[in-house]
């Protein structure tokens, strides 16, 4: 596609509720990243793909969270029994490689109330 | 542990009137710096990328430039329309994927 596409732009849930998001990178972009952003602060890494592999998920903040990539192109998030300290603006970026320039989503903001 | 910090937190520019904004960095053997400029409600959009020390990029108003500790963005004759958040990223030797974002600096240029 033309650029980075995440869906859904809004996510409102129920604590306790899982929910799961959505990226659909650059074609032919090898690399993924997750990222989570609160306002006002830097993206904060969570986790990278190279195609369907997942090399680091140091970043993920708890076993509740998982993603997936698995025929190396869309990507999904997933964020079981949310909780409201979950509340934030998750962006997904893709690059054509390692070491080369990520472009981001318009990122999924979400609300756990 | 890798770290990047950012200063100012925010910059109140007039139209015209040139400054710098300030990334410093460490890190575990550099692979690469990043620069990003996001725009409220948007996604970070990339500017440049600087690989080694004594290196610069320009691109219009803006220049990038890099030391070993830190990095620079030059914004020359600014416009309202650069107003912005600036975000710094670091890669490290390490790492592959992650970048390290500082908190950004929030520039204002008013006309």
């Amino acid at each position: 596609g033309a650029g980075v596409s995440q869906s859904p732009r809004y996510k409102v849930t129920k604590r306790g509720q899982d929910v799961t998001l959505r990226c659909d990178p650059i074609s032919s972009h090898a690399t993924l990243y997750w990222y989570q952003q609160a306002l006002g602060q830097g993206p904060e890494f969570l986790t990278y793909f190279n195609y369907e592999a997942q090399p680091d998920k140091s970043g993920l903040p708890s076993d509740r969270f998982s993603a997936e990539r698995p025929e190396g192109s869309i990507s999904t998030l997933t964020i079981q029994r949310t909780e409201q300290r979950d509340s934030a603006m998750y962006r997904c970026a893709s690059s054509l490689g390692l070491n080369t320039e990520a472009f981001f989503g318009q990122g999924t903001r979400l609300t756990v109330v | 542990e890798d770290q990047v910090t950012q200063s100012p937190e925010a910059l109140r520019l007039q139209e015209g009137e040139s400054s710098s904004l300030n990334c410093s960095y460490t890190v575990s053997g550099l692979r690469g710096l990043f620069w990003y400029r996001q725009d409220p409600g948007k996604g970070p959009e990339f500017l440049f990328t600087l690989y080694s020390a004594g290196e610069e990029k320009e691109k219009e108003r803006l220049k990038a430039t890099l030391t070993k500790k830190e990095s620079f963005l030059h914004i020359t004759a600014p416009k309202p329309e650069d107003s912005a958040t600036y975000l710094c990223a670091v890669q490290n030797g390490g790492s592959q994927g992650n970048l390290i974002f500082g908190k950004g600096t929030k520039l204002s240029v008013k006309p």
